[in-house]
């Protein structure tokens, strides 16, 4: 099936520096959305990117659609303390049921 | 709040018995679906439904069946819970409308243990 490979798999940074991650599928996808799970709740959507090389933001979080339609990133400016948690990308084929595709996770630890 | 309840939020159950866990939406989407979590692996399909009585499998759907007999209820059965079906289970629901922003809505989760 397909697979989206997400790095870093964890991170440990300092209150106030910026992150970055990033997932790569061998397929291409119509849409990439991004994640974030807090402790003992479900994925709460972020961010969705629906064409390639879109550039989007919300707050201080930075998202862009690959140009080749099988990447993404995702950049967090000035770390908080509430960003910690797991981020996930996912992709989606706009056919059929429109089934998401999730990467492994990137868990965001921050030291105050 | 978006409108959809997974029950129950914990269970411990024994290897060879049978587990039911409901997602239920209050906001008539068409598309339903349920997910398992594990670690290293993300969020892994397992069934998914199009309307009431329309399913289909998902990447990890042996062990596992559906059933939605009406727009609001999704249920999710292991007829003979294992070991390897020990995970935090999740239902998503996503409306037809493309304004949606294809973004799924996730419930919080049913913690299950099977031991």
């Amino acid at each position: 099936g397909q697979q989206l490979n997400q790095s870093p798999q964890s991170m440990f940074i300092q209150e106030g520096e910026d992150v970055s991650m990033n997932c790569t599928s061998s397929s291409i996808f119509n849409t990439w959305l991004w994640y974030k799970q807090d402790p003992g709740e479900g994925p709460v959507l972020l961010i969705a990117l629906y064409k390639a090389g879109e550039l989007t933001s919300n707050g201080r979080l930075t998202a862009q659609f690959g140009i080749t339609r099988k990447d993404s990133f995702l950049n967090i400016s000035a770390s908080i303390p509430s960003d910690v948690g797991i981020y996930f990308c996912a992709g989606l084929l706009i056919q059929g049921a429109q089934k998401l595709v999730f990467g492994q996770g990137t868990r965001l630890t921050i030291n105050p | 709040d978006a409108g959809i309840t997974q029950s129950p939020r914990h269970k411990v159950t024994e290897t060879g018995t049978p587990v039911t866990l409901r997602c239920h939406q209050t906001e008539n989407h068409r598309y339903m679906y349920w997910y398992r979590q594990d670690p290293g692996h993300g969020l892994r399909l397992i069934h998914y439904s199009y309307g009431v009585k329309d399913t289909d499998k998902g990447e990890v759907s042996d062990g596992y069946s559906v059933s939605r007999s009406k727009t609001e209820d999704f249920l999710l059965t292991l007829e003979s819970a294992t070991s390897s079906q020990t995970s935090v289970y999740f239902c998503a629901i996503r409306g037809a409308d493309r304004r949606a922003n294809y973004g799924y809505t996730f419930g919080s989760g049913t913690r299950l243990t099977v031991v």
